[in-house]
C-alpha cells in the first residue's frame, strides 16, 4: 500500500528554524518531493531528494533517509510569507506521485 | 515559458449535471495529472495521462473520466455531479522523458455543486 504521514499543523516564530517531517511507506521509490501551497493557490515545487542526504536551496533544505522511509524539510530564517501548507510527495514508479496530507505551518510575529 | 493553464477558473453546476475541465501542460511536457483537493484536505490523485494514454487511475468512481489530446492538453469530465464533488481540481504536468522530474501545477478549477 501507499502511506505518507506528516504532522497536521505546526507553529513557529518569525526568524526561527522549523523542521517538517515526513515518513512514507510506498510500493516503490524513485524520489521524494516537497511542495509549498498557500491557501487557495496551486502547489509550487520546492525541492527533491533521490539519494540519501541533505539538499540545500537557500533558506530551504530537504533531507532523505531511504532506509528509514523518512524525510524532512528545514526552513531557516522564517518569514511571515512562509505561512503555508507543505506537501511531501513520493514518486513511486515512473512519474506516479503519491502526496501526503500536508503540514499547515503558521509563522507568528 | 508559459506554465500549466487551466480553464475555467470557477465552475458552478447543480447536482446531476456534467462538468468539463480543461488543462494545457507546459510546452514539451507529455504527462498530465489530475488531482482533487476538497476544502482543507490533501491532494487526491485522479488520473495520469502520458502520450495520449491513461497510465494510472486513482480510487474514484467511473463517472470521473478524461482524455489527452495529440497536443498533450487534457480534459477531465465529471458526470452525474454530486455535492461532494465540490472541490479544487488541479492539473499538473511533467517532462516524462527523464525520471525524477517534478510536477508543475496549474492554478486549478474551483468546482462548486449547488
Amino acid at each position: 500500500g501507499q502511506n505518507i504521514d506528516q504532522p497536521t499543523e505546526m507553529t513557529a516564530t518569525e526568524g526561527a528554524i522549523v523542521q517538517i517531517n515526513c515518513t512514507y511507506q510506498t510500493s516503490g521509490f524513485n524520489g521524494l518531493f516537497w511542495y509549498q501551497q498557500h491557501a487557495g493557490e496551486a502547489p509550487t515545487f520546492l525541492s527533491y531528494n533521490v539519494l540519501d542526504g541533505l539538499e540545500e536551496k537557500g533558506r530551504f533544505s530537504s533531507f532523505l533517509s531511504r532506509s528509514k522511509g523518512y524525510s524532512y524539510l528545514l526552513l531557516k530564517e522564517l518569514q511571515m510569507k512562509d505561512s503555508a501548507s507543505y506537501l511531501c510527495a513520493v514518486s513511486n514508479y515512473g512519474q506516479n506521485f503519491v502526496f501526503g496530507p500536508g503540514t499547515r505551518l503558521s509563522v507568528l510575529p | 515559458e508559459a506554465g500549466v493553464t487551466q480553464s475555467p477558473t470557477h465552475l458552478i453546476k447543480t447536482r446531476g449535471q456534467q462538468a468539463t475541465l480543461r488543462c494545457s501542460p507546459i510546452s514539451g511536457h507529455t504527462s498530465v495529472y489530475w488531482y482533487q483537493q476538497a476544502l482543507g484536505l490533501g491532494l487526491q490523485f485522479l488520473l495520469w495521462y502520458d502520450e495520449g494514454e491513461e497510465r494510472n487511475r486513482g480510487n474514484f468512481p467511473p463517472r470521473f473520466s478524461g482524455r489527452q489530446f495529440p497536443n498533450y492538453s487534457s480534459e477531465l469530465n465529471v458526470n452525474a455531479l454530486e455535492l461532494e464533488d465540490s472541490a479544487l481540481y488541479l492539473c499538473a504536468s511533467s517532462d516524462s522523458s527523464s525520471s525524477n522530474q517534478p510536477q508543475h501545477f496549474g492554478d486549478g478549477t474551483r468546482l462548486s455543486i449547488l
